[in-house]
């Protein structure tokens, strides 16, 4: 079965404007961490903002914010006032601990293009 | 520059020849991970070293083949590859359970002819 999920393949949005990328996830552990990357053309994966399990309130990190809703193992990333920038694959994941180890498991990623 | 280093970040190799991935890591991390990154599919997790030991291999094929001698260095042998191998091979490394999660290398670009 899937753990993440990311359902858009591909998003379009005006630069200025806010963009929601949705991420779903399945475990039955109580505690996880769930992680938001940005993969630009160049290939290098960047890590935005982390969200623990047991947080209650939704991370942010400038522009970025996680809409974090336990209950319906949501993990959104709001992207405010969009850039060109901003253009790149992003990987919603989740960290697992499993056989002594830490291991993240990644979604297939949202193709995000902003519109100038 | 991200912590972690990948060289080549390109590589074109046939299906007869060995080449190794190396990955270097001074962040003092002590995990490190190998990922394959195909078009249009979640990325792969191959293998996975804590502490310079090996705790996974998600049933690689053995033409893959991992070493770790320290856990600063991560190298991937490769040998008879096939045309499919080809792929963005991504070298992560953590610390337990930091909330920054890993740290990636910039990937090797593998062509496989």
């Amino acid at each position: 079965a899937q753990k993440i999920t990311q359902t858009q393949p591909g998003m379009f949005v005006q630069e200025k404007e806010a963009v929601t990328l949705d991420c779903t996830y399945d475990t039955s552990d109580q505690s996880y961490g769930l992680f938001w990357y940005k993969q630009p053309s160049s290939g290098e994966m960047i890590f935005l903002i982390y969200q623990g399990s047991y947080d209650e309130q939704n991370a942010t990190e400038g522009r970025y914010s996680l809409n974090f809703q336990k209950a319906r193992k949501s993990a959104n990333l709001v992207i405010s006032a969009s850039q060109l920038g901003d253009s790149a694959m992003y990987f919603c994941a989740m960290r697992e601990y499993t056989s002594g180890t830490y291991k993240y498991i990644f979604g297939t990623g949202t193709r995000l293009k902003v519109l100038a | 520059e991200t912590g972690v280093t990948q060289t080549p970040r390109h590589l074109v190799m046939g299906m007869t020849n060995k080449k190794s991935l190396k990955c270097e890591q001074h962040l003092g991390h002590n995990a490190m991970y190998w990922y394959k990154q195909s078009a249009k599919k979640p990325l792969e997790l191959m293998f996975v070293y804590n502490f310079k030991e090996q705790t996974e291999n998600n049933s690689v094929p053995s033409r893959f083949s991992p070493e770790c001698p320290n856990s600063s260095h991560l190298f991937l042998h490769l040998h008879t590859l096939q045309p499919e191998d080809s792929a963005l091979y991504l070298c992560a490394s953590s610390q337990d359970d930091s909330p920054y999660g890993y740290t990636f290398g910039s990937g090797t670009r593998l062509t496989v002819v």
